[in-house]
């Protein structure tokens, strides 16, 4: 089955650190890949996604590059913003379908 | 943007009891879906709902959920008889064509006592 496996959190960085959450999936297929961020108080955002190999998702300064031969998608942004601070979900989908298969999400606080 | 709304944020209730849980997808969205997350644990798909009937469903949703959508503007989540278990964080999502991305809710906070 498909699985997600982020990394663990908390973490805590100070404004303008570099940041890196890593994330691995298994699939079967070929899956899209997505990151998902939860402000406080708000819904789920599609963050950035990316659809097939070698395909980097970039979006608000972040960027991930889809990974098939380390099946991995890595979150990355160079200087964060404390307004950046947000729960972020790694998840996949698989054969064009919505249903998405999510990490456990790892919550970044930025320190000004 | 539009947005999903859910309501209400927090429901409190004993187990055994029936709750709904309700939530307003964007108007001109065709798919529609219920997710949830035990604290501490990953997000999870519960079920999938298009033209007014199941699509896909999970392992977790069992005899004693259900969907409706019943009139053109809500979709609602009915759990039958609560179990402790059933404590989590629920999203109701919207897609407009099941291809495009999915809009989430901010979420229903459910505590089973």
């Amino acid at each position: 089955g498909n699985s997600v496996t982020q990394m663990e959190g908390p973490v805590t960085l100070s404004e303008e650190a570099f940041l890196t959450i890593n994330c691995t999936y298994t699939a079967t297929g070929y899956p899209s890949l997505f990151w998902y961020v939860q402000y406080p108080g708000e819904g789920l955002q599609l963050l950035l996604k990316a659809t097939k190999a070698d395909d980097k998702g970039s979006n608000k300064g972040f960027e991930a590059t889809y990974r098939k031969e380390t099946t991995s998608f890595h979150l990355e942004k160079g200087s964060v913003q404390v307004s950046d601070s947000a729960v972020y979900f790694c998840a996949l989908s698989t054969f064009g379908n919505e249903k998405l298969t999510f990490g456990t999400g790892t919550r970044l606080t930025i320190i000004p | 943007e539009p947005e999903v709304t859910q309501t209400p944020s927090h429901q409190v209730t004993q187990m055994g009891q029936e709750v709904i849980l309700r939530c307003v997808p964007i108007s001109n969205h065709l798919y529609f879906y219920w997710y949830r997350q035990i604290l501490g644990q990953k997000v999870e798909f519960l079920v999938s709902f298009y033209n007014n009937e199941i699509s896909e469903k999970s392992e977790i949703f069992d005899d004693q959920f259900s969907v409706e959508r019943p009139d053109g503007s809500n979709f609602t989540l009915k759990i039958r008889s609560t179990k402790l278990e059933d404590s989590a964080m629920y999203f109701c999502a919207s897609s407009l064509t099941g291809k495009e991305k999915l809009f989430f809710g901010s979420g229903t906070q459910l505590s089973v006592l």
